[in-house]
């Protein structure tokens, strides 16, 4: 599969490929963090989002892995299909506040 | 629908003009969030609501926006004497206390 080591805006991957998008948050204070997937035209949907007091969590073909110490989120996506064709954003907050959205990663698959 | 919705979906305007959108969040939801985004970045925050009380305003909502939520359930986002510049796709999202944000289509706005 495609990765990513630091954020870059693009990523191509072919169908069936396993993906993996990263993303470095700002706020060590954060503990809260969601990844999202937007389509053109379309808001924000919702993937898999991860609590500060766990390192991984999985959902259905996503997976997101949360370093606290590098302050780092990535977000797996097996069996990539190009209906995931998208831009991937994480976001992060604390309890209570608004959350604060990563630089997207836009990922394209080719069949 | 049990999802966010956000009326209108699109909106062109003259400059100068006042613009107004609406937003429903999902009706179990408390916490309502106002967010701007633009070609290419991510969505920027503008403003939140804790059921009628508007807690936290960005430093980008200048005095020509104004934000209400009168009974702690639909939004409204009023643009003042709009600008070339406000041209944007207005996101709204819900959540609850300890849940994550779902968020509507957004409202394309473009000022010409």
């Amino acid at each position: 599969g495609e990765s990513v080591g630091l954020h870059l805006p693009t990523l191509s991957v072919q169908e069936g490929d396993n993906s993996i998008i990263n993303c470095a948050y700002s706020n060590s204070a954060s503990d809260y963090f969601i990844w999202y997937k937007q389509e053109s035209g379309k808001g924000p949907q919702f993937i898999i989002d991860i609590r500060s007091n766990m390192d991984k969590r999985q959902g259905q073909r996503v997976t997101v892995l949360l370093n606290k110490t590098v302050k780092h989120l990535s977000l797996q996506i097996a069996a990539t299909q190009p209906g995931d064709s998208a831009v991937y954003f994480c976001a992060e907050n604390q309890a209570g506040t608004a959350l604060i959205f990563g630089k997207g990663t836009t990922l394209s698959v080719s069949s | 629908d049990t999802g966010v919705s956000q009326n209108p979906r699109h909106k062109i305007t003259k400059r100068g003009q006042n613009v107004t959108f609406r937003c429903d969040p999902i009706s179990e939801h408390n916490r309502l969030y106002w967010y701007r985004q633009t070609l290419g970045q991510g969505p920027e925050f503008l403003t939140y609501f804790q059921n009628e009380a508007q807690l936290e305003k960005s430093r980008l909502l200048s005095d020509r926006f104004s934000a209400e939520r009168p009974k702690g359930s639909f939004s409204t986002l009023e643009i003042q004497r709009t600008e070339q510049g406000d041209s944007a796709m207005y996101l709204c999202a819900s959540s609850s206390e300890t849940g994550g944000s779902f968020f509507g289509p957004g409202t394309r706005l473009t000022v010409l």
